[in-house]
């Protein structure tokens, strides 16, 4: 993998469904990941940064886990709400650079 | 303020105008960053500042695009002779050092429209 891919490209959901989504990155030299919720009118707001393989993190109904020997990260909503719609962005940067090179996002629609 | 500003937060301008960008990142960050997103399209990078210099310029379109940081401090990205294909959200963002593992934050971007 050479570029920062994210799937699905969008979804929608009804509300208190759970769902997730994955980004792919490249695995050699790695250094950090990291996920950004970008609602509409606002700033991408940072969810996590993850560094080491393994790492599971959570903010209350949100969380992500990271396996950087096969360069993928997956993001969990648990109990979807609509003030969950927005888009997720993840973006990874690697080892010696300050570049975060992004996806193109998920857009998440969850439906009341 | 306590976070990244951007203005304006919309330009409408007219094809073959020059356009000015402003961002103001939060104090103290000696990193900023310039990003783009075109329609359909993911975040692309256009230029990163270390203090006032600029160590990578590669993501700039073409010599069309400028950008300058004073005082270790605000930003502008100037466009000159717009073009259509250079509608886009345009988002600054800074960090505390320019390295990979820090946080970004991001201002609220500029909507530019070349009609």
């Amino acid at each position: 993998i050479l570029n920062v891919e994210q799937s699905p490209q969008s979804l929608h959901v009804q509300e208190g469904d759970s769902t997730s989504f994955t980004c792919s990155f490249p695995s050699s030299n790695f250094y950090a990941l990291h996920w950004y919720r970008w609602e509409t009118a606002k700033s991408p707001e940072a969810l996590f940064v993850m560094t080491l393989n393994g790492d599971e993190k959570k903010k209350g109904r949100i969380s992500a886990t990271l396996n950087t020997k096969e360069g993928y990260s997956y993001l969990y909503i648990k109990g979807s709400q609509p003030e969950d719609s927005a888009t997720y962005l993840c973006a990874s940067t690697t080892s010696g650079t300050y570049k975060y090179i992004f996806g193109t996002g998920t857009r998440l629609k969850v439906l009341a | 303020g306590a976070g990244v500003s951007q203005s304006p937060s919309n330009k409408v301008t007219e094809k073959g105008k020059d356009v000015e960008l402003r961002c103001d990142p939060i104090s103290g960050h000696t990193a900023l960053y310039w990003y783009r997103q075109s329609l359909g399209q993911g975040l692309e990078f256009l230029i990163y500042f270390q203090g006032n210099s600029a160590p990578d310029k590669s993501g700039l379109p073409s010599d069309r695009f400028s950008a300058e940081r004073t005082g270790g401090s605000v930003s502008t990205l100037t466009i000159q002779r717009t073009q259509q294909e250079d509608s886009a959200v345009y988002l600054c963002a800074s960090s505390l050092r320019g390295e990979g593992g820090a946080e970004a934050f991001f201002g609220q971007g500029t909507r530019l429209t070349v009609v």
